[in-house]
């Protein structure tokens, strides 16, 4: 049972640079959602999603965009890297949105020079 | 707005000590609580969760009980393990947007 799986699992860029954080989940859940984690911060939620064609906004979404074409996927897209934006991101899904049993992706380590 | 405060770390043990992470929360309404472990290089994992005051969740020998009087759900364990190293973290459930809140982390690190 793969869960939820994120790539790549490390990456770095360029000040500037664009990428796409993948995030696919094979349990049928409606609901997903981006964290970041840095240190002394604990995590901070970025985007989520209630269902497929539907996000909404979380804590931190500036400089990130999403996109729900269908219910496994759930990229994050970093439109022009900055430096602020080092950071491990989670991508996690939940059956139903207010559970709170999340079950999150290993994570993806950014750094950007 | 809501938000969990858990107690600043890393906090060192040895094998077989008690443990106790604070975590405290400020909720409108009547939030969910949650346990969530993550071990080095791994996601966070549900470790356990209490739904309604006075509940005690319990996994693994930890323990939890939601105190609704001190807005409080430390977690316990009576007896940690090396392999319990790893960060703890204390979160919330039904916030504004209805999604998880955390708190910062605490990082347990047990020796033998």
């Amino acid at each position: 049972n793969a869960g939820v799986t994120q790539t790549p699992k490390f990456q770095v860029l360029k000040t500037g640079q664009s990428m796409t954080l993948q995030c696919a989940q094979d349990m049928n859940h409606e609901y997903m959602s981006w964290y970041r984690q840095d240190p002394g911060m604990g995590l901070r939620l970025i985007h989520y999603s209630v269902g497929a064609g539907i996000t909404d906004q979380g804590e931190v979404p500036n400089g990130y965009n999403v996109s729900r074409s269908t219910t496994e996927d759930f990229p994050l897209r970093l439109l022009s890297a900055a430096p602020s934006q080092t950071s491990v991101y989670f991508c996690a899904s939940t059956p139903r949105r207010a559970t709170g049993e999340l079950f999150f992706g290993e994570g993806s380590r950014l750094t950007v020079l | 707005g809501d938000s969990v405060t858990q107690m600043e770390g890393p906090v060192t043990l040895s094998e077989e000590a008690f443990l106790t992470i604070n975590c405290t929360y400020t909720a409108t309404g009547y939030p969910s609580l949650f346990w969530y472990v993550q071990y080095p290089g791994e996601g966070l994992q549900l470790l356990l969760k209490a739904t309604k005051a006075d509940d005690k969740g319990s996994n693994k020998g930890f323990e939890a009980t939601y105190r609704k009087e001190t807005t409080s759900f430390h977690l316990e364990k009576g007896s940690v393990q090396v392999s319990d190293s790893a960060v703890y973290f204390c979160a919330l459930s039904g916030g504004s947007q209805g999604n998880l809140i955390f708190g910062k982390g605490t990082k347990l690190s047990v020796k033998p």
